[in-house]
């Protein structure tokens, strides 16, 4: 099963990124979204779509239709700048699959 | 306080074997629904699944690189091994250990990653 981000997302402080991640027929499956900044341990940011874990700030949203989940981060700020990665269950190969990660830029 | 931690070689020579081990605490490992996996993250490139252990034993590998993993569990000292047979220098990254829990799992606490270099 193959996830497919863009590489990279600008977005200025205050505004609002999206970050999209393909797959086929994705709504069939839950998707997370983790966060990574340099150095540091992987943080996730949503799961089962659209839950946020307890510490996360409501800026962070998710979204799953159709072949595309949407992470969605309202408000941004210069410390949200990291790679996201969104994340699947495959059922077929019983194994998590990663899509190939988004930078986000902050400008 | 839930905490992993990653520890092994930093360096290793091609064809070697790689052991891994992630130390956790604040959970237990016989918990249902519980469960420790290992990820990777080759310089510059993205995050990649290699296994995962379960609660009740069953295990799970990265179809690509299923014949070169195994991966296992000390419950008594609260640890989950990786070996990764055949190193070679494509085979350098940082590699991180993750609590799973849910239903699919989900990695939803993480180590901090050690780094395994493969070179002569």
């Amino acid at each position: 099963y193959v996830l497919t981000q863009p590489p990279s997302v600008s977005v200025a402080p205050g505004r609002t990124a999206k970050i999209t991640c393909g797959g086929d027929n994705i709504v069939r499956e839950t998707v997370q979204w983790y966060q990574h900044k340099r150095g540091q341990a992987p943080v996730v940011v949503i799961y089962y779509d659209t839950d946020r874990p307890s510490g996360i700030p409501e800026r962070f949203s998710g979204a799953n239709s159709g072949n595309t989940a949407t992470l969605t981060i309202s408000r941004v700020e210069a410390g949200d700048e990291a790679d996201y990665y969104c994340q699947v269950w495959d059922s077929r190969t019983e194994g998590q699959v990663f899509g190939g990660g988004t930078k986000l830029i902050v400008l | 306080q839930l905490t992993l931690k990653e520890s092994g070689p930093a360096l290793v020579k091609p064809t070697q074997t790689l052991t891994l081990t992630c130390t956790f605490s604040g959970f237990a490992l016989t918990s249902s629904g519980v469960a420790v996996g290992w990820i990777r993250q080759p310089p510059g490139k993205a995050l990649e699944w290699l296994a995962l252990i379960s609660w009740d034993d069953e295990e799970f590998y990265n179809p690509s690189l299923k014949n070169r993993l195994t991966i296992a569990k000390d419950t008594s000292k609260n640890q989950v091994i990786l070996t990764v047979t055949n190193m070679d220098p494509v085979d350098t990254a940082t590699y991180y250990c993750a609590r799973n829990t849910g239903t699919p799992y989900y990695m939803d606490v993480w180590g901090t990653g050690t780094s395994v270099t493969v070179s002569s």
